[in-house]
């Protein structure tokens, strides 16, 4: 399975963008990346994800370089509700079982 | 409608004890898995439940833990002579398969602490 790396922690200033990126140098042809996000004492949650073209939704937008080495998850006005720990994960779509390897993920503290 | 849920939100016991964890995933949902997570770190795959088929237990960490799934619906983690290293929050998803791919739903956990 291919892995990420991401950086422990960022901050972020209130109604500015938040750009989290996402190192997966050995991620596969058929591997999609997520990204999942989980606020203090929650379960984590689904934001967005994408296999080479860049995507955006109603909560972030994912821009995916053309080697697909690399990712970066774009939140374009971060609130304070946006503070939590975000995780990048790389995996086949479709597919089930032990493949959701969550990571530490990049805790993001969003700044008044 | 319901998410997915998790009771109890908190347990606290003492080593040596046994434990039940439950989780009441999203009616109809066919996929169900437990994480874990300890403090500071990130989700640890336990084990996952796909309809009928025998479940995926690699992620156990000992034969102190099982887990069972009753009609293809309910799980419940056990968690059996307790030690003070089991103590996390215990994480349950199921699953969906939307537009080709598998979103996962977590319920809010149960943090169980091992005095």
């Amino acid at each position: 399975d291919a892995k990420t790396t991401q950086p422990t922690s960022m901050d972020c200033a209130e109604g500015r963008a938040a750009n989290l990126p996402c190192n997966h140098s050995t991620i596969s042809g058929n591997e999609y990346v997520y990204w999942y996000r989980q606020i203090h004492s929650q379960g984590p949650q689904y934001i967005i994800h994408g296999l080479k073209n860049n995507e955006t939704n109603e909560m972030a937008s994912l821009i995916i370089t053309e080697d697909r080495k690399s990712s970066t998850l774009i939140l374009p006005h971060a609130t304070l509700r946006d503070t939590a720990v975000y995780y990048c994960i790389v995996r086949v779509a479709g597919d089930t079982g032990n493949q959701f390897y969550f990571g530490t993920g990049t805790s993001l503290t969003v700044i008044p | 409608g319901a998410g997915v849920s998790q009771s109890p939100s908190n347990k606290v016991t003492e080593k040596g004890k046994d434990v039940e964890l439950r989780c009441d995933p999203i009616s109809g949902h066919t996929a169900l898995y437990w994480y874990r997570q300890s403090l500071g770190q990130g989700l640890e795959f336990l084990i996952y439940f796909q309809g009928n088929s025998a479940p995926d237990k690699s992620g156990l960490p000992s034969d102190r833990f099982s887990a069972e799934r009753t009609g293809g619906s309910v799980s419940t983690l056990t968690i059996q002579r307790t030690q003070q290293e089991d103590s996390a929050v215990y994480l349950c998803a199921s699953i969906v398969r939307l537009a080709g791919f598998n979103e996962q739903f977590f319920g809010p956990g149960t943090r169980l602490t091992v005095l």
